[in-house]
C-alpha cells in the first residue's frame, strides 16, 4: 500500500517564477492538506483540499493557490517567488473533512528561492 | 494568535533512560491533540490523536496524557533507544469562526545516545 508521496524531491528555483509542487495521497484517502516548514519552526498549515475544493485556509497570502484532481491527487501552486518561500513543503492525506483526523504525511518537497 | 508551544526544544537522553516532554496548547474550544514522530529523511509519523479530557494512550514504550482544562499534554518515552532519536511535534486542532486547521508546535528534538 503506497503512502503519501510529493514530487519533486528538491527544487531550486529564483524570485519572481513560479513553481507547481505535487502530491498523491495514500490509498483511500480523499482530503489533502499542505503545510510549509521552515527552518526552526513547526509546520504551517496553507490550505485544505476535499471534494475538488478549498475547505480550509491558513494566513498565507494569494500567491498560494492549489487545486485537487478527481482522483484525490493536489498541486500546491506558488507565484512570484520570493526568499522567504524556502521551505519544506509537506503534503498530508486525510479521510474525511473533519480535519483532526490522523494526517499522513508524504516526505515533502524542498524548495529553495535564490 | 493561536500558540502551540513546545518544550524543551531539544533533549540529550542516556539510552535506557526514561523522559519526558511537553505540548501547551489554549484551553479554550478544543477538539483535538495529535502527536507526530518525525525521524530524520523520513515522513512525519502519527503516534497519537487525542480528544478527551484525562486521555492516556499508549503505543509500546511512548505514552501520553491530556488535560485540556489547564491546556497541556504530555509525552513519555520510557528506557529510551537509539530510534527514539526524532523531533517529536504536537498539533492543536482549532476551530475559530468555522475555520479549522492543526496549529502545530516547533518541535522538541530528542537524541538519545548510546
Amino acid at each position: 500500500d503506497a503512502g503519501v508521496t510529493q514530487s519533486p524531491t528538491h527544487l531550486i528555483k529564483t524570485r519572481g517564477q513560479q513553481v507547481t509542487l505535487r502530491c498523491s495521497p495514500k490509498s483511500g484517502h480523499d482530503t489533502v492538506s499542505w503545510y510549509q516548514q521552515a527552518l526552526g519552526q513547526g509546520p504551517q498549515f496553507i490550505f485544505q483540499y476535499y471534494e475538488e475544493e478549498e475547505r480550509q485556509r491558513g494566513n498565507f497570502p494569494d500567491r498560494f493557490s492549489g487545486h485537487q484532481f478527481p482522483n484525490y491527487s493536489s498541486e500546491l501552486n506558488v507565484n512570484a517567488l520570493l526568499l522567504g518561500d524556502s521551505a519544506l513543503y509537506l503534503c498530508a492525506s486525510s479521510v474525511g473533512r473533519v480535519s483532526y483526523n490522523e494526517q499522513f504525511f508524504g516526505p515533502g518537497t524542498r524548495l529553495t528561492v535564490l | 494568535i493561536l500558540n502551540v508551544e513546545q518544550s524543551p526544544q531539544s533533549l540529550h537522553v542516556q539510552e535506557g533512560d526514561s523522559t519526558n516532554f511537553t505540548c501547551s496548547f489554549p484551553s479554550s474550544n478544543f477538539y483535538a491533540l495529535h502527536w507526530y514522530r518525525w525521524e530524520t529523511a523520513k515522513s512525519p509519523e502519527a503516534l497519537f490523536v487525542m480528544t478527551l479530557n484525562g486521555d492516556e494512550k499508549k503505543k509500546g514504550r511512548i505514552s501520553a496524557t491530556l488535560n485540556t482544562k489547564e491546556g497541556y499534554s504530555y509525552l513519555y518515552i520510557k528506557g529510551s533507544q537509539p530510534e527514539d532519536s526524532a523531533t517529536y511535534l504536537c498539533a492543536f486542532y482549532s476551530v475559530n469562526q468555522g475555520a479549522q486547521k492543526l496549529v502545530f508546535g516547533q518541535g522538541t528534538r530528542l537524541t538519545i545516545n548510546p
